[in-house]
């Protein structure tokens, strides 16, 4: 079973339009996070949760909204898409009561805005 | 604020050669960790090595080990014995806030 899901793996879509990711974890984490990957691989945090609280909103245009209906799922939605944001959506959850908080990755999303 | 540092955008090893990918970091925090993630060209992130800023020892697994120099902040990674699958990019990050590297692309040469 894998551990950390995203779908679709591959969204192509037009400008404008709104759209969702949607990211499970079976690992039983209690935090989960969305990092945007440009063209250039540069990996950056959007938002973080635990226990479905968002504890990390980095600078990140409103027309991104997470939604974490529990511990386990974490979706992005996104409304009126750009050129911009077209990159790799990468979702990711940890444990924090691990000391290590080490983050297991989902497959990623790439997103193409036409 | 946390930053981390990586100065090798590229790099190029003989096949079977040892290889260091540098990473530098800054933080005011005293208790903090840092982890190696590898992505090869299929696009996955993979989680390789982690080392707390408290662990007395230098974190190993398997082919990786961590060089880590808390003086220095740097914590470099280590990989003997390199194989032609070890092509890929790797990342260097801090345990809090997801703060990643721009990574080192390294490619193993037959």
């Amino acid at each position: 079973d894998t551990a950390v899901s995203q779908t679709p793996k591959y969204l192509v879509t037009q400008m404008g339009n709104d759209k969702s990711i949607k990211c499970e974890q079976n690992l039983g984490h209690d935090t989960m996070y969305w990092y945007k990957q440009d063209s250039k691989k540069f990996l950056k945090i959007m938002f973080s949760y635990n226990n479905k609280e968002l504890i990390i909103n980095e600078t990140v245009p409103n027309r991104f909204s997470p939604k974490s209906p529990d511990k386990a799922h974490l979706n992005l939605h996104i409304n009126s898409l750009e050129l911009g944001d077209s990159a790799v959506y990468f979702c990711a959850s940890s444990q924090l009561t691990s000391g290590n908080h080490i983050q297991y990755f989902g497959a990623g999303t790439r997103l193409s805005v036409l | 604020a946390q930053k981390i540092t990586q100065t090798q955008p590229g790099m190029f090893v003989q096949e079977k050669e040892a290889v260091t990918l540098d990473c530098t970091y800054d933080t005011s925090d005293q208790s903090y960790g840092l982890f190696w993630y590898k992505q090869p060209s299929s696009g996955e992130m993979i989680f390789l090595i982690y080392q707390g800023s408290y662990d007395e020892q230098n974190a190993t697994e398997g082919r990786y080990s961590l060089n880590f120099q808390k003086a220095r902040k740097s914590a470099n990674l280590v990989i003997s014995a390199s194989q032609l699958g070890d092509s890929a990019m790797y990342f260097c990050a801090m345990r809090e806030l997801g703060t990643f590297g721009t990574g080192t692309r390294l490619t193993i040469i037959p």
